[in-house]
């Protein structure tokens, strides 16, 4: 598997701002992703990451709250914007299509605990 | 839709005794099926998976899962639970295709009495 950081691992912020979070891997990886954990639920997925090109959200999401970038195989930022206290959660980022592995199975980083006052 | 079903959100075994964790899930097709697990203040980890083959897959940890078609049911199983073992484990299933997009279930939160 791969080293996944991301950075910040915690931050507190003020609503009405914005936080960007970076996910870096230590190998090029095929796909990448955004999810959301909020407080004591299970993983959503927010978008795909796609590189080169705009990001695939699912439903519920939009490019305007959570704008991400991808501007190579190992490296992805999302963008919480106009925070709200609802969006305090964790953002975990995960990647799959490590060489050597499947294209299957997911690796998660360590999260950025978020939270909105 | 997909769906994966945890129907215990929290569990409390003794150390050193079995463990199994219960995972239902919906699909279509052939799922691919996974475990993994989040300790506190911690990403989530890769246990095991299922895509084809051996019904009976070996994870990390001493752990294992059987993967039962008829009764849409991955459950996961260790002979004998250890304190570190405490933690959220979330079983997910995996969409065949392009998006590779995981579905999770709600997790079961584990305890583990010395």
């Amino acid at each position: 598997s791969a080293v996944i950081s991301q950075k910040p691992s915690r931050d507190i912020c003020q609503r009405g701002t914005s936080l960007t979070i970076q996910c870096q891997v230590d190998s090029q990886v095929t796909m990448m992703f955004w999810y959301r954990q909020q407080p004591g639920q299970s993983l959503t997925l927010i978008a795909t990451a796609n590189q080169g090109s705009e990001a695939t959200y699912e439903s519920g999401f939009v490019i305007d709250k959570f704008p991400i970038s991808r501007p190579n195989l190992t490296f992805s930022t999302l963008t919480v914007s106009n925070m709200s206290p609802e969006d305090s959660s964790i953002y975990l980022c995960s990647v799959a299509g490590l060489a050597g592995g499947g294209s299957y199975e997911q690796y998660f980083g360590p999260g950025t605990r978020l939270t909105v006052t | 839709a997909q769906s994966v079903t945890q129907p215990d959100i929290h569990i409390t075994v003794s150390e050193g005794a079995s463990l199994e964790l219960r995972c239902n899930y919906s699909y279509g097709a052939t799922p691919y099926l996974f475990w993994y697990v989040q300790s506190p203040g911690q990403g989530l980890q890769l246990l095991l998976k299922y895509f084809s083959g051996d019904t009976l897959v070996q994870g990390i940890k001493g752990f294992e899962a059987e993967f039962k078609r008829s009764q849409s049911s991955f459950n996961l199983r260790k002979p004998s639970v250890h304190w570190s073992d405490a933690a959220e484990y979330f079983c997910a299933v995996g969409a065949a295709g392009a998006t590779n997009k995981l579905i999770f279930g709600t997790g079961t939160l584990l305890a583990v009495q010395p």
